[in-house]
């Protein structure tokens, strides 16, 4: 099964400065299909619902910022938000999804201001 | 524009089963699955299961084997997710999750479920 580690548990960030999460995979998820990579990024906020940011490692979801941005190396991703609002404090989590084996989450990482 | 409207909150006993139900309006319901993940307070996302409609058979966590049934309607475009035997340590928020053309997922506003007794 497929392992997805986050860091920083946490991190705390001044207004208007980059932020970085990171997602490392314990096995590809590449799928030579379609040439993409199944890996979303989603922000959760207290008594919410996650919201999906960003699809196949690097496609923003419509709506979303374009402050939010994810990328790819092998099996390491990244999700970046490039000036960090007030609005961005949250819990962010990244997901793999294979039909055959359903979803799997990272642990979080919880953004907050400095 | 995907929208899922999930059942209410739910108060139980410990040994006795809860259904919860999630409503998909928008996009395509039977070729995109859904899945159920819970999240109990304070805690990361844990995946239960999943289905997609068309297929009609369902895949379970490991740990949720034997003790959850999901189904989906695709005349009703609904899912329902039942979970039998409960225990206080399945007090949490249901959330259902529609699958993207992407892959990524579109969710419910959640159900809280309390197991007390």
């Amino acid at each position: 099964d497929i392992v997805l580690t986050q860091s920083p548990d946490s991190l705390a960030v001044s207004l208007g400065e980059r932020a970085t999460i990171n997602c490392k995979s314990s096995q590809s998820v590449f799928y030579s299909s379609n040439n993409k990579s199944s890996l979303a990024w989603y922000q959760q906020k207290p008594g919410q619902p996650p919201k999906l940011l960003i699809y196949w490692a690097s496609t923003r979801e419509s709506g979303v910022p374009d402050r939010f941005s994810g990328s790819v190396s092998g099996t390491n991703f990244t999700l970046t938000i490039s000036s960090l609002q007030a609005e961005d404090v949250a819990v962010y989590y990244c997901q793999h999804y294979y039909s055959h084996s359903g979803l799997t989450f990272g642990g979080g990482t919880k953004v907050e201001i400095k | 524009q995907v929208q899922l409207v999930q059942s209410g909150a739910e108060v139980k006993k410990p040994g006795s089963s809860v259904r919860v139900s999630c409503k998909a309006s928008g996009g395509t319901f039977s070729t995109f699955a859904i899945n159920w993940v819970r999240q109990a307070p304070g805690q990361g996302l844990e995946w239960m299961g999943g289905i997609i409609p068309i297929f009609g058979t369902a895949i379970y966590a490991q740990k949720f084997q034997g003790r959850v049934t999901i189904t989906a309607d695709e005349s009703t475009n609904t899912s329902n997710m039942e979970l039998y035997s409960l225990k206080s340590e399945d007090t949490a928020v249901y959330y259902c999750a529609k699958e993207g053309a992407h892959s990524g997922h579109y969710w419910g506003h959640g159900t809280l479920v309390t197991v007390s007794s």
